[in-house]
Order: C-alpha cells, then sequence, then structure tokens
C-alpha cells in the first residue's frame, strides 16, 4: 500500500528553527508537496520537490531524497503565524497526490 | 484567497435530509477534486472531474453523489448521510492535464451529520 508519515505534532519557539519530516513509500513517484494549512482555512502551497536536493524559498526550505523515500520542510525565524499543520504529499505514478495526515506545528512565545 | 470559493461554509443536517455542497473556482482550471478531511487522518480523495469528465472515484458511498456541470463549477450532493460522514469536506483545483498538479484549494464546508 501507499504510505506517508509524518509526526503528529510538534512544539517550537518564536525565532527559533523547526525540521518537519516526511517519509513516503508510493507507487511511482512524480514529486513531493509541502501544504500550510491554518485552522479552519484552505491547505495553501509551500513548495513542490522533484529532485534531490534543497530548494529554498525565504523562511522556508524544503529537502528531497529520493532514495531514502524522505523530505523535510526547515522553518526557519519563526513567526506565531506559522502555528498550523503542514501538510506532505506525493505525486505518484498514476499523478495521484497521496497525503499525510499532517504535522501540527505549535509556536510559543 | 485561492481563488475556489465554496458554499455553505458551515453545514447541520439530519440523516435524512438532501443537501449540496457547492465549489467554484475563478482560476481558468480544467480539473476539480473532493476531498474529505477528517481530523488527525490524511486528505481522502473522493472524487476528480478533468475537463468535465469523471476520472476518480474512491470507493466512495452512494449517498455523496457529484455533478460538474462546466469547468468552473463542482456540486457534491448529499443524501442520507451518516454520523461518521460528519468532517470538512474540501474542493480543489489545478489546471489539469499536465504532469505539475499543483492543486489550489477552497476554504472548505464543515459538515455535521445529527
Amino acid at each position: 500500500g501507499q504510505n506517508i508519515d509524518q509526526p503528529t505534532e510538534m512544539t517550537a519557539t518564536e525565532g527559533a528553527i523547526v525540521q518537519i519530516n516526511c517519509t513516503y513509500q508510493t507507487s511511482g513517484f512524480n514529486g513531493l508537496f509541502w501544504y500550510q494549512q491554518h485552522a479552519g482555512e484552505a491547505p495553501t502551497f509551500l513548495s513542490y520537490n522533484v529532485l534531490d536536493g534543497l530548494e529554498e524559498k525565504g523562511r522556508f526550505s524544503s529537502f528531497l531524497s529520493r532514495s531514502k523515500g524522505y523530505s523535510y520542510l526547515l522553518l526557519k525565524e519563526l513567526q506565531m503565524k506559522d502555528s498550523a499543520s503542514y501538510l506532505c504529499a506525493v505525486l505518484d505514478s498514476n499523478y495521484q497526490l497521496i497525503w499525510g495526515a499532517g504535522t501540527k506545528l505549535i509556536i510559543k512565545p | 484567497e485561492t481563488g475556489v470559493t465554496q458554499t455553505p461554509r458551515h453545514l447541520v443536517m439530519g440523516m435524512t435530509n438532501k443537501k449540496s455542497l457547492k465549489c467554484e473556482q475563478h482560476l481558468g482550471h480544467n480539473a476539480m477534486y473532493w476531498y474529505k478531511q477528517s481530523a488527525k487522518k490524511p486528505l481522502e480523495l473522493m472524487f476528480v472531474y478533468n475537463f468535465k469528465e469523471q476520472t476518480e472515484n474512491n470507493s466512495v458511498p452512494s449517498r455523496f453523489s457529484p455533478e460538474c456541470p462546466n469547468s468552473s463549477h463542482l456540486f457534491l450532493h448529499l443524501h442520507t448521510l451518516q454520523p461518521e460522514d460528519s468532517a470538512l469536506y474540501l474542493c480543489a483545483s489545478s489546471p489539469g492535464g499536465g504532469d505539475y498538479n499543483e492543486q489550489f484549494f477552497g476554504p472548505g464546508t464543515r459538515l455535521t451529520v445529527l
């Protein structure tokens, strides 16, 4: 079966750095997405990785290792508004998105 | 604002009621999706429409019935639902047809079945 694993919940301090991991086992791979979802709101796109390596976008970076079936989302200089759920999703060989359950990130002052 | 709107935002219904959820996208996309999001569970893909044709029906019970009259509108008709159907129902759209499949989500309808 297809599976995406990510921690259920993480806590970090304002101004710090946090890394949210995602591991996957899917039938094929055509890219990995990270989405952010604030409580009661729509998921919004953060990043897309299809090649190995690190993609940086401002305070957020996403890393992919296809050989290890592993990705992480790195958030720097955390702000209170970063409190949200972070969803990892993999595009499989049929170009269908397989979703993780999401990681709820709590930022403390 | 993601360019995808959903109505109503909240819905409470009894098990014998019939209701419909509506989704509209203003992005010129050709693919639209219905997802079910339950607490602490992965998003569950329910239906996919590509160029108005249904391409996915992931073993969804017949009490959920989708309708896609055109590329901009998507409905989910509900009847004789069960309490376990209570969840957030998300609509999404994407350009469709291509390899890169970034999806744009609406804010969802919070459904409670009594």
